[in-house]
């Protein structure tokens, strides 16, 4: 049974960066595209970010392209947003999610984790 | 980008009746809209892809129709576990998300 676990989340200052992390087990990894998605009251599920099977491929959202970096280690079952420069509407609670195929923008998030919270604020 | 807008935003229903959710595309997305069923707290589960495909396990009450701009997801006989928050989701040009439609009881 597919299940992905984020963390990495916390509390943290505007300006700082951020670290978090999906292990992925019941499936294998590196046989799948994997995504970032967030979430907040005001603006819903934003897509952020996905990452092919081999890692070649990454396409950003503009909201974040720049500042977020996906990246996976496929011997570790890992997946990985990197967060620079946090502002406050970074503010979400972060989810990763499986792709239904191998490469960027041909299939669709189909099993997600339950997510990780990061709150940016002073 | 492709703007996804769902109506109602907020729908009330009793046990048992039927519920009609629309979703609308600011471009022809052809087929390519997935719709998911999240309950809070909770990571979102999927329910239809491709529009109308059933995904595996999840109940024949559910289904989905439509192409290019205008989708609808159809609830019927609505049970106790289906009042939860619905997400229409594209997936042709990147990726983007309906706001939510919140189905609660009545």
């Amino acid at each position: 049974q597919v299940q992905l676990v984020e963390s990495g989340g916390g509390v943290v200052q505007p300006g700082t960066s951020l670290r978090l992390s999906c292990e992925a087990s019941g499936f294998t990894l590196r046989n799948y595209a994997m995504h970032w998605v967030r979430q907040t009251p005001d603006k819903g599920l934003e897509w952020l970010a996905i990452i092919s099977y081999n890692g070649r491929d990454k396409t950003y959202a503009d909201s974040v392209e720049g500042r977020f970096t996906i990246s996976r280690d496929n011997s570790k079952s890992t997946l990985y947003l990197q967060m620079n420069n946090l502002r406050r509407e970074d503010t979400a609670v972060y989810f990763c999610a499986k792709d239904t195929h191998h490469n960027t923008l041909t299939g669709f998030p189909d099993y997600w984790g339950q997510g990780t919270l990061v709150a940016v604020s002073s | 980008d492709v703007q996804m807008t769902q109506s109602p935003s907020i729908l009330s229903a009793s046990v048992g009746d039927r519920v009609t959710i629309s979703c609308r595309a600011s471009q022809n997305i052809r087929k390519w809209l997935a719709w998911f069923q999240q309950k809070p707290g909770k990571a979102p589960q999927l329910l239809i892809y491709e529009a109308s495909t059933l995904e595996r396990g999840v109940s024949s009450r559910f289904s989905g129709r439509g192409s290019g701009t205008e989708f609808t997801l159809t609830i019927n006989g609505l049970q106790p576990d289906d009042f939860a928050t619905y997400y229409c989701h594209q997936y042709s040009i990147l990726y983007s998300f309906g706001q939510g439609t919140k189905l609660d009881i009545k």
